[in-house]
């Protein structure tokens, strides 16, 4: 079985300040890793995701994520966000040979500063 | 992307009696659809995963004959709750998937359910 830890559950930034949130998973199998954004009310919207290839992944909105592997973490970092940011963000994992079912960290609540 | 909408977006019923929830694939076909519920700052629990004109699979601990679902069709899945009580109030997400075991799932908007 698989599983996710966000290890922050809420995160406060000012407007255009860095921002990471940490994503670390468990796994004995390889797995497909994703970022969901969330805004108030609404459902998930895929941010981005890791299935092979390049570590590093990029948004069109500027955020970025990297798989390490080693740590088993991904990342999910902005060099400056926006008021337009505020939203609930979920990391996720997925197994292939298990019909990538997601499994979901906790979520970590960004709420951005003017 | 795919676009995925639910209806109605929220609801509020009396206790006892039976919700239906509906999730649809706007553009494409999707042979596996996924239902989730989310309880108040926390994060997703999938419940069952629909497939196109076979029973669902629940996950463990999730009551197959309370969260009804029917997948008739490659575009439609329905959840219904049956007999409400309080406790089954939450935010209820489906989602699709292009393919399937596709890699990715795409969401729909949510369906808040409120039992008094």
């Amino acid at each position: 079985a698989q599983s996710v830890t966000q290890l922050d559950s809420q995160v406060p930034v000012f407007e255009e300040a860095p921002v990471e949130l940490r994503c670390n998973y468990s796994s004995s199998v390889s797995v497909y890793l994703f970022w969901y954004v969330q805004y108030p009310n609404q459902g998930l919207q895929l941010l981005l995701k890791y299935l092979s290839g390049s570590t590093l992944v990029e948004s069109i909105n500027g955020f970025e994520a990297e798989f390490n592997k080693s740590q088993t973490s991904f990342h999910l970092r902005k060099p400056s966000v926006h008021i337009s940011d505020t939203a609930e963000y979920f990391c996720a994992v997925s197994v292939k040979a298990a019909g990538n079912k997601l499994t979901f960290g906790g979520g970590t609540r960004v709420l951005v500063k003017p | 992307g795919a676009v995925v909408s639910q209806h109605p977006s929220w609801v509020i019923c009396k206790s006892g009696t039976s919700v239906k929830i509906e999730c649809r694939s706007l553009d494409f076909q999707a042979t596996t659809m996924f239902w989730y519920r989310q309880f108040p700052k926390q994060s997703l629990m999938l419940m069952a995963t629909s497939n196109e004109g076979s029973k669902a699979t629940y996950e463990q601990g999730v009551e197959k004959d309370k969260f009804l679902i029917n997948h008739a069709s490659l575009t439609l899945s329905t959840l219904t709750v049956t007999s409400a009580h309080p406790e089954d109030s939450s935010f209820y997400i489906c989602s699709v998937q292009l393919g399937l075991g596709a890699d990715t799932q795409y969401f729909g908007p949510g369906t808040r359910l409120t039992v008094l």
